[in-house]
């Protein structure tokens, strides 16, 4: 079947780095989404990783391995308002989206 | 911007009621989802349509229908409300295009509540 596991909760402290990892085993791959959700609100759109490396758009970085099937998302200099669930989704050969569970991340002043 | 308005952002029904979701984007876009949320679970497919008139089933399509009269309006329909349809339903709506990166715009959500 297909999997996308990922964190269920972390903390971090605000100033601080934040690593949070997405692991997942599809049928094919066709690229990896990040979405930030915060709470009550819509997901809306961060990156988009197809090739391995690391790519960075300000305070918030994303890494993809397509050998080891992993993604990281990076997030530095924390401020309260990256308080949120962060999903990690994958394109599978077909071209759905296959959504992990969400990683809510709390960040304590 | 693109924008997706969800009729309704919370919803009381009652058990065995015929429950209508309406969403709307505002962008053209050909590809429109139903997802549903659920506590400790991603986000799971209910249907999806690349076109006026064309529905294709998603992961957990039971107990559900749509309609797409109109390029702009996908419709979620919940024959016979139950229980555990309580839920948050989010919509989306994308380009279609031939390019791998299709960002995916999501509406603010309905929290259904079936009692």
């Amino acid at each position: 079947g297909q999997n996308i596991d990922q964190p269920t909760e972390m903390t971090a402290t605000e100033g601080a780095i934040v690593q949070i990892n997405c692991t997942y085993q599809t049928s094919g791959f066709n690229g990896l989404f990040w979405y930030q959700q915060h709470a009550g609100e819509a997901p809306t759109f961060l990156s988009y990783n197809v090739l391995d490396g690391l790519e960075e758009k300000g305070r918030f970085s994303s890494f993809l391995s397509r050998s080891k099937g992993y993604s990281y998302l990076l997030l530095k200099e924390l401020q309260m308002k990256d308080s949120a669930s962060y999903l990690c989704a994958v394109t599978d050969s077909n071209y759905q989206l296959i959504w992990g569970a969400g990683t809510k991340l709390i960040i304590k002043p | 911007d693109v924008k997706v308005t969800q009729s309704s952002r919370y919803l009381v029904k009652r058990t065995g009621e015929k429950v209508f979701l309406e969403c709307v984007q505002d962008m053209d876009h050909e590809n429109m989802f139903w997802y549903r949320q659920d506590p400790g679970l991603g986000l799971r497919l209910i249907y999806f349509s690349y076109d006026v008139k064309m529905k294709e089933k998603g992961d957990i399509p039971e107990g559900y229908s749509v309609s797409r009269e109109k390029k702009e309006r996908f419709s979620l329909i919940l024959e016979s409300a139950s229980t555990n349809q309580t839920s948050m339903y989010l919509c989306a709506s994308s380009p279609y295009t031939d390019s791998q990166n299709t960002e995916a715009f999501f509406g603010q959500g309905t929290r259904l509540t079936v009692v």
